[in-house]
C-alpha cells in the first residue's frame, strides 16, 4: 500500500513570496490533516479535513494561511505572503473513517525555508 | 491547548538496554494517548497506542504505560537497537472522538553501539 505523498520535499522562498504544497493521502482514507513542525518541537495541528469538509481549522493563520481538499482527496496547503517565522516542516497525514481513534499515517512532510 | 510535554529531552542508552522515555500530561479530559517515532527527513511513525481506560499496553519490545493519577505516560523500549535511535514523541487526544491530536515536544533517544 503507497504511503502518504508530499511534494515538494523542499522548498526556499524569500519573505513575502507565496508557497503551495500538496499532500495525496492513502487511498480511502476520508480524514486528512496538515500539521506545521517548527525545527525542535513537536507538529502542531493546523487544519483537519474529512472528505472535503473542514473538522477543525482552529490553529490556521488563516490571514495568510489557507488550504482546500476540493475532491476529498488530494489536498494543497498555501502560505501568501509568508512570513520568517513559517520556516518549518509541513507534514501531511490521514487517517481511514469508522473508528474513533485512527492511526494517523503521515507523509515525508516539506521543508519549508523563508529567508 | 493543554500541555504534554517530557521530563527529558535527550536520552543516551547503550546497545542492548531497555530505554524509557516519559511524557506528562495536563489535561484529564484526554482519552487516547499515542507514541509515536520519528527519524530524521521522515514523518512520525505510529509506534502504539493507548486508550485512558487502559493502564499498561504492550507491543513488540516496546509497552506504554498509562497513570491517570499523576498525568503520566511512559514509553519503556526493550533490548534498544541502533535502529531505535530517533525523536520520540507522545501525542494526546484533546477532543474525544474527533482524533485531534495535539503532540509533546520529543525525547531524543540515542543509542549507542
Amino acid at each position: 500500500e503507497a504511503g502518504v505523498a508530499q511534494s515538494p520535499r523542499y522548498k526556499i522562498i524569500e519573505k513575502r513570496q507565496s508557497v503551495a504544497f500538496w499532500c495525496n493521502p492513502i487511498s480511502g482514507h476520508a480524514t486528512l490533516y496538515w500539521y506545521q513542525q517548527i525545527l525542535g518541537q513537536g507538529p502542531k495541528l493546523l487544519i483537519q479535513f474529512q472528505n472535503n469538509g473542514v473538522v477543525d481549522d482552529s490553529q490556521l493563520p488563516k490571514d495568510r494561511f489557507s488550504a482546500e481538499r476540493l475532491k476529498g482527496v488530494d489536498s494543497t496547503l498555501k502560505i501568501q505572503p509568508a512570513k520568517l517565522e513559517d520556516s518549518a516542516v509541513y507534514l501531511c497525514a490521514s487517517s481511514p473513517e469508522g473508528q474513533p481513534y485512527n492511526e494517523q499515517f503521515f507523509g515525508p512532510g516539506t521543508r519549508l525555508t523563508v529567508l | 491547548g493543554e500541555n504534554v510535554g517530557l521530563h527529558l529531552p535527550t536520552l543516551s542508552v547503550q546497545e542492548g538496554d531497555n530505554s524509557i522515555i516519559n511524557c506528562a500530561y495536563s489535561n484529564s479530559a484526554s482519552d487516547y494517548f499515542i507514541w509515536y517515532k520519528q527519524e530524521s527527513g521522515k514523518g512520525p511513525q505510529f509506534i502504539i497506542d493507548i486508550r485512558s481506560n487502559m493502564d499498561k499496553r504492550q507491543g513488540q519490545r516496546v509497552t506504554v504505560l498509562l497513570n491517570k493519577t499523576v498525568k503520566h505516560l511512559s514509553l519503556q523500549i526493550a533490548a534498544t537497537q541502533p535502529g531505535d535511535s530517533a525523536v520520540y514523541f507522545c501525542a494526546e487526544n484533546l477532543s474525544p472522538g474527533a482524533n485531534n491530536l495535539f503532540f509533546g515536544t520529543g525525547t531524543r533517544l540515542t543509542v549507542i553501539p
